[in-house]
């Protein structure tokens, strides 16, 4: 498709299981976004990846929160051991580089819904 | 550090009227890019409009446009002749402009909500 898909977009799961969350970005878009929005909030980032270079992991919230991106393509945000204060929406938006016209406007999709209970 | 505020939790506007909403930002980057975001209820993360720091003008996009003040470091978002369909969450961000996109950072956001 033309956007960013992500998949699921809902998940239930019990405490302490693990949960993969998937993103799908627009093709040829280089850098990646993963953020969380808890009911009501605002947008926590979690982690951004730029083409090859290293991720910046400084949002991650935990060692329970993993996420990567294969073939600079699809990525996929892991959470182990989950917590009930995990659950939130899971943002996923791509971008394209640098020499993007307006210096990266992020396209967003749809979210995946975690409810941990 | 980055950091963006959005001091209006919630706003209320009567159709067709117009309404600001407000952002302020703090950044020790000389370069930095302006943005806001509308959420509907649906989820949905719409991009509205950008100004970059060194554009001369202020940014416009049909009944949107950003109030650009850079020595106050306000970036205002107005909504022209408000419809239904703005009542939504609307989120101000801000990305340092530099070799690397690096991330963005976002407000916490003002709920608006017009009535007929």
């Amino acid at each position: 498709g033309a956007g960013v898909s992500q998949s699921p977009s809902n998940k239930v799961t019990e405490k302490g299981k693990d949960v993969e969350l998937r993103c799908d970005p627009i093709s040829g878009h280089t850098a990646l976004y993963w953020y969380r929005q808890s009911l009501g909030q605002g947008l926590e980032f979690l982690i951004y990846f730029q083409g090859n270079s290293a991720p910046d992991k400084s949002g991650l919230p935990s060692d329970r929160f993993s996420a990567e991106r294969t073939g600079g393509s699809v990525s996929t945000l892991t959470i182990q051991r989950t917590q009930q204060e995990d659950s939130a929406v899971y943002l996923c938006a791509s971008s394209l580089g640098p020499s993007g016209s307006i210096a990266g406007e992020l396209f967003f999709g749809e979210g995946s819904r975690l409810t941990v209970l | 550090a980055q950091k963006i505020t959005q001091t209006q939790p919630g706003m209320f506007v009567q159709e067709k009227e117009a309404v600001t909403l407000d952002c302020t930002y703090d950044t020790s980057d000389p370069s930095y890019g302006l943005f806001w975001y509308k959420q509907p209820s649906s989820g949905e993360m719409i991009f509205l409009i950008y100004q970059g720091s060194y554009d001369q003008q202020n940014a416009t996009e049909g009944r949107y446009s950003l109030n650009f003040q850079k020595a106050r470091k306000s970036a205002n978002l107005v909504i022209s002749a408000s419809q239904l369909g703005d009542s939504a969450m609307y989120f101000c961000a801000m990305r340092p402009l530099r070799s690397t996109l690096g991330r963005l950072y976002f407000g916490r956001g003002t709920q608006l909500t017009v009535w007929p």
